[in-house]
């Protein structure tokens, strides 16, 4: 069974900060997905990525792709308190395409 | 306009009561989902249909029993609830079911079920 580890579970930081949280696989993506969910609502996707290497930037976001796609990680340079959210990734796993989650990275960006 | 819509937000229920949560979506989507998240935000898929059809079954105990009256709606029943059936449950709709190729999963705003 695939475990998906993510890192930090909680970051607290001023606004203007930068951060990195990360996402470990125990196994290959099929292709991974990351998704911010805000308190009391669905998670809302921002990036999926698929190819080993590959980096996708969302405005103040870097999105990366470990070369042996076991790993991804995001970066969110000059946090602002509308970052503020769980951040998941998940996989994009196998035949029936189920995404198959990690248990999340809260992020608290304060003014 | 709601893209997919929950009924209801909230459920407060003793234990070994029935009861069903209503979902959905404008979007015509063919695909739709649900998903349980824990206290710990732990979020995992139960079930999944394609077109009306049950595609995703994630050894969820028979309790629960989803249907799919028509592509826009799948709703779930809880037969005889337990105490660890408490979560928040969410629904979601895909544009498309095509295996290995990936697409958006467009959620819901979660229903909280509480169960006393």
């Amino acid at each position: 069974t695939q475990l998906l580890e993510q890192s930090p579970q909680f970051l607290s930081i001023q606004e203007g900060e930068n951060l990195t949280v990360y996402c470990n696989s125990s196994s290959v993506f099929s292709s991974l997905q990351w998704y911010r969910q805000e308190p009391g609502e669905g998670p809302v996707l921002l990036v999926t990525v698929v190819t080993g290497g590959e980096v996708k930037k969302l405005k103040r976001l870097t999105f990366q792709f470990g070369d042996a796609r076991k790993d991804s990680s995001l970066h969110i340079t000059a946090a602002q308190p509308g970052d503020t959210g769980l951040y998941l990734c998940a996989d994009f796993s196998g035949g029936y395409n189920k995404l198959i989650f990690g248990a999340g990275t809260r992020l608290a960006v304060h003014p | 306009d709601t893209a997919v819509s929950q009924t209801p937000k909230y459920l407060v229920t003793q234990m070994g009561n029935d009861k069903s949560i209503k979902c959905e979506q404008n979007l015509g989507h063919d695909t739709m989902y649900w998903y349980k998240q824990d206290s710990k935000k732990f979020l995992k898929i139960m079930f999944s249909y394609n077109n009306k059809e049950l595609i995703i079954n994630e050894t969820v105990p028979n309790r629960f029993s989803p249907k799919s009256p028509d592509k826009a709606h799948l709703n779930l029943h809880i037969n005889s609830l337990e105490l660890g059936d408490s979560a928040v449950y969410f629904c979601a709709s895909s544009p498309f079911y095509q295996p290995g190729v990936p697409n958006e999963q467009f959620f819901g705003p979660g229903t909280r079920l509480t169960v006393l």
